[in-house]
């Protein structure tokens, strides 16, 4: 089964604009995080998904992120306009919410953001 | 609310020692789940154990071995014989219910040949 994908890999922007980063959740699981990784902060959860509802978003720094859901197969999260400080590695992970496998977080490559 | 310490930041070892990285959590939970995450340089986080509060049996998978004692709030995790590939930053984490994991600040473990 292919795992947490996650694009882009890699993005550079300038302050101001627009980034869309994308999630396909492996199949069947039914919770999704959005994590934010940095060097000063270490991993920040952003946002988590159960059963493509968002339950908790008290991880998001400001209004100029949003994550959505539309269906169980795919998420985003943008920010919107971008700022330097949002710069960070954003990973995406994927759960099961039952069975003996429950509560493993698998997660995607990350999505490097780079906001110049 | 849920903290996880990681008391050490870096790790450096020569192959074949064997090491210990210390993990120390906070919870009023009675039921919760703890767990340790290997990132190693490549970048991508790997699950490597999960642990019931209510199972404080050790475990043992090859190399790697987990201590949980619920009495100091500790779950810890040894190599043994350490390996170059076992170079990575490792994170401790806890959740309780399925929902949010909150992440220690991982500890870098160097392992030199």
């Amino acid at each position: 089964d292919a795992g947490v994908i996650q694009s882009p890999r890699h993005e550079v922007t300038e302050m101001g604009q627009e980034v869309t980063l994308r999630c396909k959740p492996i199949s069947g699981h039914d919770y999704l995080f959005w994590y934010r990784q940095t060097m000063m902060r270490g991993l920040e959860l952003l946002i988590y998904f159960n059963n493509n509802v968002p339950i908790d978003d008290s991880g998001m720094p400001e209004d100029r992120f949003s994550a959505k859901m539309p269906n169980a197969s795919f998420s985003t999260l943008k920010i919107q306009p971008s700022e330097p400080r949002d710069s960070a590695v954003y990973f995406c992970a994927s759960s099961l919410g039952r069975g003996p496998l429950s509560g493993e977080l698998f997660f995607g490559e990350g999505s490097r953001l780079t906001v110049l | 609310a849920q903290k996880v310490t990681q008391a050490q930041t870096e790790i450096s070892v020569v192959e074949k020692e064997d090491v210990t990285l210390d993990c120390v959590y906070e919870t009023r939970d009675t039921t919760y789940y703890l767990f340790w995450y290997k990132q190693p340089p490549s970048g991508e986080l790997v699950f490597l154990i999960r642990r019931n509060s209510f199972d404080e049996q050790n475990e043992i998978s090859g190399r790697y071995s987990w201590n949980f004692q619920k009495s100091t709030s500790s779950f810890n995790f040894t190599i043994t014989a350490s390996q170059v590939v076992d170079s990575a930053v490792y994170f401790c984490a806890l959740s309780v219910g399925w929902g949010k994991s909150t992440f220690g600040d991982g500890t870098t473990l160097t392992v030199k040949p």
